[in-house]
C-alpha cells in the first residue's frame, strides 16, 4: 500500500531555509505519470498547494510562493524534498507531502500523516 | 488565478440529515474538481474527483455533481463519522483549494 511520511524541523527561526523530506513507499517516482507533491495548512486555515514533481523530473509551484521553493526528487531513495528560503512567522503550518496518481488530474489520493513547522524567534 | 469559494463555511445537522455543500470557481473549470474530507488533526481524504466520480473506498452516501463553475458535494445521510470539515479543489489549472465547510453536530 501507498504511505508518505513527511520530516524535518519542528522550529525555524524567521529568515532561515526550510528543507522537508517525504519518504515514501508504495509506489515509485519513475513510473510514468506519478508525482509527489506538498500542501500546508496554516492552524486553523485552509490548505494551500505548495509544489509538485512529476516522474519525469517536470516540476511546478505555486505562482504565489515560487520564488522561495525548490522541489527535488531521489528517486533511489525513495524521496522528495521541498526547501523554502526565508522563512516567516506567516508560513507557520503543517505541511503535508502527497502522492498524484498517474492518469487523473492534478489531485492527491494518498497523503502524509503532515509535519507541523513553527516559525518563530 | 482561479478562486474557489465555498457554501456555506460551516453548518449543523443531526445524524440522518441530507447535506449538501456547494463549491463555486471564478472561472470555468469543466469537471476538474475534487472533494476531500478532513478531521481534526488528521490529513485531508480524497473523496470525489473528476465532479462526480466517487473515489475506491469511499461510501456510496457521498456523491458530487456540477460542471463548468457551480459543483456540489451532497451526503445522502450524514452518519457520525461524517463530522468534519469539506474542502473543493480545481485541478484545471494550478491547484487551488476553497476555503472550507465545517460540518458539526446539530
Amino acid at each position: 500500500q501507498i504511505t508518505l511520511k513527511e520530516s524535518g524541523p519542528t522550529l525555524v527561526k524567521p529568515t532561515q531555509t526550510l528543507t522537508l523530506t517525504c519518504t515514501f513507499s508504495g509506489f515509485s517516482l519513475s513510473t510514468s505519470g506519478v508525482g509527489v507533491g506538498w500542501i500546508r495548512q496554516p492552524p486553523g486555515k485552509a490548505l494551500e498547494w505548495l509544489a509538485l514533481i512529476y516522474w519525469n523530473d517536470d516540476k511546478r509551484y505555486s505562482p504565489s510562493l515560487k520564488s522561495r521553493l525548490t522541489i527535488t526528487k531521489d528517486t533511489s531513495k525513495n524521496q522528495v524534498v521541498l526547501t523554502m528560503t526565508n522563512m516567516d512567522p506567516v508560513d507557520t503550518a503543517t505541511y503535508y507531502c502527497a502522492h498524484r496518481p498517474r492518469g487523473y488530474s492534478l489531485l492527491f489520493d494518498y497523503w502524509g500523516q503532515g509535519t507541523l513547522v513553527t516559525v518563530s524567534s | 488565478d482561479i478562486q474557489m469559494t465555498q457554501s456555506p463555511s460551516s453548518l449543523s445537522a443531526s445524524v440522518g440529515d441530507r447535506v449538501t455543500i456547494t463549491c463555486r470557481a471564478s472561472q470555468s473549470i469543466s469537471s476538474y474538481l475534487n472533494w476531500y474530507q478532513q478531521k481534526p488533526g488528521k490529513a485531508p481524504k480524497l473523496l470525489i474527483y473528476a465532479a462526480s466520480s466517487l473515489q475506491s473506498g469511499v461510501p456510496s452516501r457521498f456523491s458530487g455533481s456540477g460542471s463548468g463553475t457551480d459543483f456540489t458535494l451532497t451526503i445522502s445521510s450524514l452518519q457520525p463519522e461524517d463530522f468534519a470539515t469539506y474542502y473543493c479543489q480545481q485541478s484545471y489549472s494550478t491547484p487551488e483549494f476553497g476555503p472550507g465547510t465545517k460540518v458539526d453536530i446539530k
